[in-house]
């Protein structure tokens, strides 16, 4: 599977659009780029997936490059309750291990 | 719908100890993971189960770490006997995905166990 790069941290005001930026520049033509995130004392939480074409669900939407090597998801009005740990996952199959990074810890502020 | 049921939720030993810790996958789920996830990391996979049998378990360390999952629903992961290292957090996950077809899965996950070996 791919390695991915993402920003320990970020911050974002309630209200406004979050985008978290991941890097994946050795990406595999078959491989998707999932998002989970782990809020404070819980297991991870499936987020989104993407093989090319950007993706939006109710939660988020996600915007992948033109040539895969980077990504955003966007939480288009973040709330305190999106503080949590996200993580870019990069995976060739859809079954099996997911490898966690260290992902980015979102700190969304009044 | 019901979600991943573990318990306990929080469980302290000395080391040399052993311990174990169950999972209830979602209803009709498959495939089980257990995950251990050391403080400030993100979870790592120890153990898959297809039903009741073991599809990877390369990363368990199989001299102290045991799992089963007798009739494919219930799971227990065992550690026998624990060492300071193994103080981390066990995630059991589960999903629809049978096995045998290429689909998108979603991975489910529990609240965790939080084990502290002192």
């Amino acid at each position: 599977d791919a390695k991915t790069t993402q920003p320990p941290s970020m911050d974002c005001a309630e209200g406004r659009a979050a985008n978290l930026p991941c890097n994946h520049s050795t990406i595999s033509g078959n491989e998707y780029v999932y998002w989970y995130r782990q809020i404070h004392s819980q297991g991870p939480q499936y987020i989104i997936h993407g093989l090319k074409n950007n993706e939006t669900n109710e939660m988020a939407s996600l915007i992948i490059t033109e040539d895969r090597k980077s990504s955003t998801l966007i939480l288009p009005h973040a709330t305190l309750r999106d503080t949590a740990v996200y993580y870019c996952i990069v995976t060739v199959t859809s079954y099996g291990k997911l490898t966690f990074g260290q992902g980015t810890i979102l700190t969304v502020h009044p | 719908e019901a979600g991943v049921a573990q318990s306990p939720r929080y469980k302290i030993i000395e080391k040399r100890q052993s311990v174990a810790f169950w999972c209830n996958p979602i209803s009709g789920h498959a495939t089980l993971y257990w995950y251990q996830q050391i403080l400030g990391q993100g979870p790592k996979l120890l153990i898959q189960f297809q039903n009741n049998g073991v599809v990877d378990d390369s990363q368990l360390p199989k001299d102290r770490f045991s799992a089963e999952r007798l009739k494919g629903v219930d799971s227990t992961l065992k550690i026998q006997p624990a060492k300071l290292e193994d103080s981390a957090v066990y995630l059991c996950a589960s999903s629809d995905n049978p096995g045998w077809v290429s689909i998108m899965e979603t991975q489910y996950f529990g609240p965790g166990t939080r084990l502290l070996v002192l």
